[in-house]
């Protein structure tokens, strides 16, 4: 199966644009997370959504939203960027059930730079 | 807020050697997991411990977990260059409606020196 796809790679905004991440997840899996990698604050979840459903969100601003399809692929969005949105955004996928249910495949990651 | 926390921040070894890195975290969870990250790339799923169990086995890795301690280690044994990396541990911790939540730890970075 291919694994978890993320575009675009790399993004260059300035503060006060908006944008969006798209993640593919692995065929077959119905829950995509989102996490931001940042130096100071180290991994920290973003938000979950299963079955185009956002069922859990992590401690971020309201600027933080995103969205999933009927065929599972989730984008997130940022808007009125701020310097400190610098960060690795990661996507990770999961079966979210049988035995597997609770193991996160994840992507390469979107690198987005705030100037 | 950082669940778990690695121990120590930063490790360097030669190859061959065995390295071990230990997690702490706070609360009750469902299971352990353990990722590896090359470099600012996305992270690899490495083992998965649940809470009800004491160790397990993967290759040249092996997870141990103490839930009256709140704490994990995980060893790597017979080190090669190409396991220079940083690895995390994460707490699964449920949240209710069938939703889990991952929450990492800052990460031990391992340098394997050929």
């Amino acid at each position: 199966k291919a694994g978890v796809t993320q575009t675009p790679r790399y993004l260059i905004k300035t503060r006060g644009q908006q944008v969006t991440l798209s993640c593919s997840p692995i065929s077959g899996h119905r829950s995509v997370s989102w996490y931001q990698q940042t130096p100071g604050q180290g991994l920290q979840f973003l938000f979950e959504y299963f079955s185009e459903t956002q069922r859990n969100k992590g401690n971020f601003p309201g600027r933080f939203s995103g969205r999933q399809f009927s065929n599972s692929r989730s984008e997130m969005n940022v808007s009125t960027l701020e310097l400190g949105d610098s960060a690795l955004y990661l996507c990770a996928s999961s079966p979210a059930t049988g035995l597997a249910a609770d193991t996160q495949y994840f992507g390469p990651g979107t690198r987005l730079t705030v100037l | 807020s950082q669940q778990g926390e690695e121990d120590p921040q930063a490790l360097s070894i030669q190859e061959g050697e065995n390295a071990t890195m230990n997690c702490s975290y706070k609360t009750s969870i469902n299971n352990l997991q353990w990722y590896r990250q090359n470099s600012g790339r996305g992270l690899v799923h490495l083992i998965l411990i649940r809470s009800n169990e004491r160790e397990k086995h993967s290759g040249r890795l092996r997870v141990t977990l103490d839930t009256s301690k709140k704490s994990s280690s995980l060893l790597i044994t017979a080190s090669r260059a190409a396991d220079t990396a940083s690895y995390f541990c994460a707490t699964l911790l449920g949240t209710g409606a069938g939703s889990y939540q991952l929450t990492f730890g800052k990460g031990t970075k391992l340098s394997v020196i050929p």
